[in-house]
């Protein structure tokens, strides 16, 4: 059973603190997003992948976040240094969109809880 | 930019009964998609149905069905025989149909949907 795995499930971090959330795409998909859930902005898109390459990051604070893929079974989302700003669930999802327009669908990962104390 | 609305932050239903979930978009393009997703408190995003804007048909999927209505910029989501399993968080999501940037999901904040029994 194909699925997007996150891990962690849960992080508690003190202020300051690097963290790194790590995401397994499903195997054959090209595309690789991450998103950012918090009660009051809801779910905002960070980063953007297409086969590995950056293609829209313009969410994600420059400052402070990277996102990368170092190959194509692995994406990472980094905070450093986090503050207590950035405590909410991070989403992973992927997909695959061939040449032209297509209906593929994004499969999310089960998140990653992030509380920066 | 696109946006969608959901102006309905909460809704509940009888178990049963039929609950009708609203969704607005604005956007500058005549093709895309349009979908909902469902979060139950485990956090994990199910995609519960989907609509190309070129179909004129309302999709169905089983007790759900959307109203779509293209010239209103209006998608809601309809429930039929709601379940106690259908307790959950809705996000309408919408994603544009082709160009570099237009494969990301863009959401609504959301409508928490209570099922009474």
């Amino acid at each position: 059973d194909a699925r997007v795995t996150q891990t962690p499930r849960h992080k508690v971090t003190e202020m300051g603190q690097e963290v790194t959330m790590r995401c397994q795409p499903i195997l054959g998909h090209n595309t690789v997003f991450w998103y950012r859930q918090t009660m009051m902005q809801g779910l905002e898109l960070l980063a953007y992948f297409r086969n590995r390459a950056p293609l829209d990051d313009s969410g994600m604070p420059k400052d402070r976040f990277s996102a990368e893929m170092p190959d194509a079974t692995l994406a990472t989302l980094k905070i450093q240094p986090s503050e207590p700003r950035d405590s909410a669930v991070y989403f992973c999802a992927s997909g695959f969109r061939g040449f032209g327009p297509n209906t593929g669908e994004l499969f999310f990962g089960e998140g990653s809880r992030l509380t920066v104390l | 930019a696109q946006t969608v609305t959901q102006s309905q932050p909460e809704m509940s239903v009888q178990e049963a009964e039929t609950v009708t979930l609203s969704c607005t978009y604005d956007t500058s393009e005549s093709d895309y998609y349009l979908f909902w997703y469902k979060q139950p408190p485990s956090r994990q995003m199910i995609l519960v149905i989907r609509q190309e804007a070129y179909k004129q048909q309302n999709a169905t999927e089983n007790r759900f069905s959307v109203n779509f209505q293209k010239a209103a910029k209006s998608f809601s989501l309809k429930i039929s025989d709601s379940q106690l399993g259908d307790a959950a968080m809705y996000f309408c999501a919408y994603r544009g149909y082709s160009g570099a940037g237009s494969y990301q999901l863009t959401f609504g904040k959301g409508t928490k949907l209570s099922v009474i029994p």
